[in-house]
């Protein structure tokens, strides 16, 4: 049981490239969400999905775009990377379509220079 | 008043001692506060939460007491060990609205 993945756990681009930020859960979770992560400022929810089909911005979705297609899947695309986007990137899901007891995966650090 | 305000920012205890790490609130209407847990390196885990209908709620050595006058909420970790060490993030939500976090406490535990 793999619990949430998160891959790459590492990655630097450069002001302006895009990239996908890949996130698969293997247990049947409907809630599957995005978050940032910055020092002194907590987690700040990006966006959020409470089943296939079905996405929603959080409090910071400017500069990402999310689908899910499949119940496993919640890739994070940035469109245009930029040095504000720098963070610690933490996918994470939960049972029954609520944000109760969520289970993390072990992140993506970004830079963007 | 979607702010959480989670003090102190970093926080030393002695091997057997008890760690206190507080979180207060502005909105009334939350109605879910959890702890997580977080290693280096590692996303947040669930350790313990609470809902207002109670005030205090104990798993094994973790401790929430809540004061719903007062808008706080607070984690105690009794007998703290150097394992315990890690960052503390206080949360809180509306009906299944977005989780609010605090800013988070690195505690050290001294052997």
């Amino acid at each position: 049981n793999a619990g949430v993945t998160q891959t790459p756990k590492f990655q630097v681009l450069k002001t302006g490239q895009s990239m996908t930020l890949q996130c698969a859960q293997d247990m049947n979770h409907e809630y599957m969400s995005w978050y940032r992560q910055d020092p002194g400022m907590g987690l700040r929810l990006i966006h959020y999905s409470v089943g296939a089909g079905i996405t929603d911005q959080g409090e910071v979705p400017n500069g990402y775009n999310v689908s899910r297609s499949t119940t496993e899947d919640f890739p994070l695309r940035l469109l245009s990377a930029a040095p504000s986007q720098t963070s610690v990137y933490f996918c994470a899901s939960s049972y029954g379509g609520t944000n109760e007891k969520l289970f993390f995966g072990s992140g993506t650090q970004l830079s963007v220079l | 008043q979607q702010q959480v305000k989670q003090s102190p920012q970093s926080l030393i205890v002695q091997k057997g001692g008890i760690s206190i790490i507080n979180c207060a609130y502005e909105n009334t209407a939350f109605d879910y506060f959890p702890w997580y847990q977080q290693f280096p390196g590692k996303g947040p885990a669930l350790l313990i939460a609470i809902r207002p209908d109670v005030s205090e709620k104990k798993e094994g050595r973790f401790t929430i007491s809540f004061n719903k006058s007062a808008k706080q909420f607070s984690l105690h970790i009794m007998d703290s060990q150097p394992g315990d060490s890690a960052t503390y993030f206080c949360a809180a939500s509306r009906s299944n609205y977005q989780l609010i976090w605090g800013a988070g406490t690195k505690l050290i535990i001294k052997p």
